[in-house]
């Protein structure tokens, strides 16, 4: 079974300022993982991954984040933020065995709050 | 791709009354997945199709759930008898390899 813990439920920044939300996981098997994005009353938007190889990856938006597999981290960084960056950031967890469901086990989310 | 659509986007109910829900996946995803998502909550996994077979359901899911893929294409979510609780966002996602791509979702209030 896998885990995913999200610190902090929200984040305030001021517009065009740095913005790290921190994602930490627990698995006993190989994972992916994932950065998802929710804007009020809509599905969830795909950020970003890691599958494998190079661990920091870079995504929509101008978002990155690192995979750090001793720390057992994946935290979503962005140099600076615009305001319309506003929205619920949720990471992702799911096996790497395709012949499962691979489900994803999500955070409880981070709030980014960009204002002016 | 025209995307994951859901229909319909709101849907607000009686307690005791059936609700039904559709999901149309991007054409050509054999995978398909039903999550939950409760106000200040992440998604939940609900179910998992591959083609039309139903392969797994959590514990969440309880007799009163009931999802159908019959023709491994679209899907439908099924609630009988709704409570109270059962209000949420219902998403759909579906996923051709690595990779699950969700639609807008369908918002439940259960009066």
């Amino acid at each position: 079974a896998q885990s995913v813990t999200q610190l902090d439920s929200q984040v305030p920044v001021f517009e065009e300022a740095p913005v790290e939300l921190r994602c930490n996981y627990s698995s006993s098997v190989s994972v992916y993982l994932f950065w998802y994005v929710q804007y009020p009353n809509q599905g969830l938007q795909l950020l970003l991954k890691y599958l494998s190889g190079s661990t920091l990856v870079k995504g929509i938006n101008g978002f990155e984040a690192e995979f750090n597999k001793s720390q057992t981290s994946f935290h979503l960084r962005k140099p600076s933020v615009h305001i319309s960056d506003t929205a619920e950031y949720f990471c992702a967890v799911s096996d790497t065995n395709t012949g499962t469901a691979s489900k994803l086990t999500f955070g409880t989310g981070t709030r980014l709050q960009v204002t002016l | 791709d025209t995307g994951v659509s859901q229909d319909p986007r709101h849907k607000i109910t009686k307690r005791g009354q059936n609700v039904t829900f559709r999901c149309d996946p991007i054409s050509e995803h054999n995978r398909l997945y039903w999550y939950r998502q409760t106000l200040g909550q992440g998604p939940e996994f609900l179910t998992y199709f591959q083609n039309e077979a139903q392969l797994e359901k959590s514990r969440l899911l309880s007799d009163r759930f009931s999802a159908e893929r019959p023709k491994g294409s679209f899907s439908t979510l099924e609630i009988q008898r709704t409570e109270q609780g059962d209000s949420a966002m219902y998403l759909c996602a579906s996923r051709p390899w690595d990779t699950q791509y969700f639609g807008p979702g369908t918002r439940l209030t259960v009066l």
